[in-house]
C-alpha cells in the first residue's frame, strides 16, 4: 500500500493567491481528516469527512479555508486567498471507521510558506 | 468538552529508560493514541489503548488507566533515533471518530 498521499511537498506562494492541497487516503479507509501543524499551536484538526460527506468543519479557521472530497480516493483544502499566518505544515490522515487499533495514518505533509 | 495534557519536553539519556505522562478529559472514551514525530516528517503510529493496563512492544509500552483519565508512554533502552516528539491522542466516536491530539512532549536523548 502506498499510503496516504499529499502533494504538493512544499508549496511556496505569495499573500493574495489561491492555494490547493491535495490527498489520496488509503484505499478503503472511509474517513479523511485535514491538520494544520504550526509550533504555537500543535496538531490542530480543521476538518473531516466519513464516507466523502464532511462531518464537522468547525476547526477551519475561517471563510478563506475550503475542502472537498468529491470520491473516496481523493479530497483537496484550498485557501484563497492565502496570508502569511497561515504557514504552516498541512497534514491529511486517513482511518477506518472506527480506527481502532489500526489508527489513522498520515502523509508526509504539505509545507506551505505565505510570503 | 475534551482537554489533553502532557509535558512540553523531556530530556533523557542514551540506554536510560524514560517515561512520558499524559491526563485527558474526554466526554465518553473510545481509547487512546501514541504517536511518534521526528522533526519534519508525520506523526507515526505507536500504540492504542482501549482497556485499563499495560501494552508492550518491544522497547515501547503503553498504559492506560480509565478511571484517572491517564495514560503513560514507557521507552527503554533510549537510542538516539528516539528523539522525537510523542503525541498523546484520543477518539471522539460520538462525533464520528475526531482525533484530537495533546501539544506533544519534544524527548530529547543525549549520550
Amino acid at each position: 500500500d502506498a499510503g496516504v498521499i499529499q502533494s504538493p511537498r512544499h508549496e511556496v506562494t505569495e499573500m493574495g493567491q489561491e492555494v490547493t492541497l491535495r490527498c489520496k487516503p488509503i484505499s478503503g479507509h472511509n474517513s479523511l481528516f485535514w491538520y494544520r501543524q504550526t509550533m504555537m499551536r500543535g496538531l490542530e484538526l480543521l476538518i473531516y469527512f466519513n464516507n466523502n460527506v464532511p462531518i464537522d468543519d468547525s476547526g477551519m479557521p475561517e471563510d478563506r479555508f475550503s475542502a472537498k472530497m468529491p470520491n473516496a480516493s481523493f479530497s483537496t483544502l484550498k485557501i484563497q486567498p492565502s496570508e502569511p499566518r497561515d504557514s504552516a505544515v498541512y497534514f491529511c490522515a486517513s482511518s477506518p471507521t472506527p480506527a481502532g487499533v489500526y489508527g489513522y495514518t498520515f502523509g508526509s505533509g504539505t509545507r506551505l510558506t505565505v510570503v | 468538552g475534551q482537554n489533553i495534557d502532557q509535558p512540553t519536553e523531556m530530556t533523557a539519556t542514551e540506554g536510560a529508560i524514560v517515561q512520558i505522562n499524559c491526563t485527558y478529559q474526554t466526554s465518553g472514551f473510545n481509547g487512546l493514541f501514541w504517536y511518534q514525530q521526528h522533526a519534519g516528517e508525520a506523526p507515526t503510529f505507536l500504540s492504542y489503548n482501549v482497556l485499563d493496563g499495560l501494552e508492550e512492544k518491544g522497547r515501547f509500552s503503553s498504559f492506560l488507566s480509565r478511571s484517572k483519565g491517564y495514560s503513560y508512554l514507557l521507552l527503554k533502552e533510549l537510542q538516539m533515533k528516539d528523539s522525537a516528539s510523542y503525541l498523546c491522542a484520543v477518539p471522539l466516536y460520538n462525533q464520528g471518530g475526531k482525533l484530537i491530539f495533546g501539544q506533544g512532549t519534544e524527548l530529547s536523548v543525549k549520550p
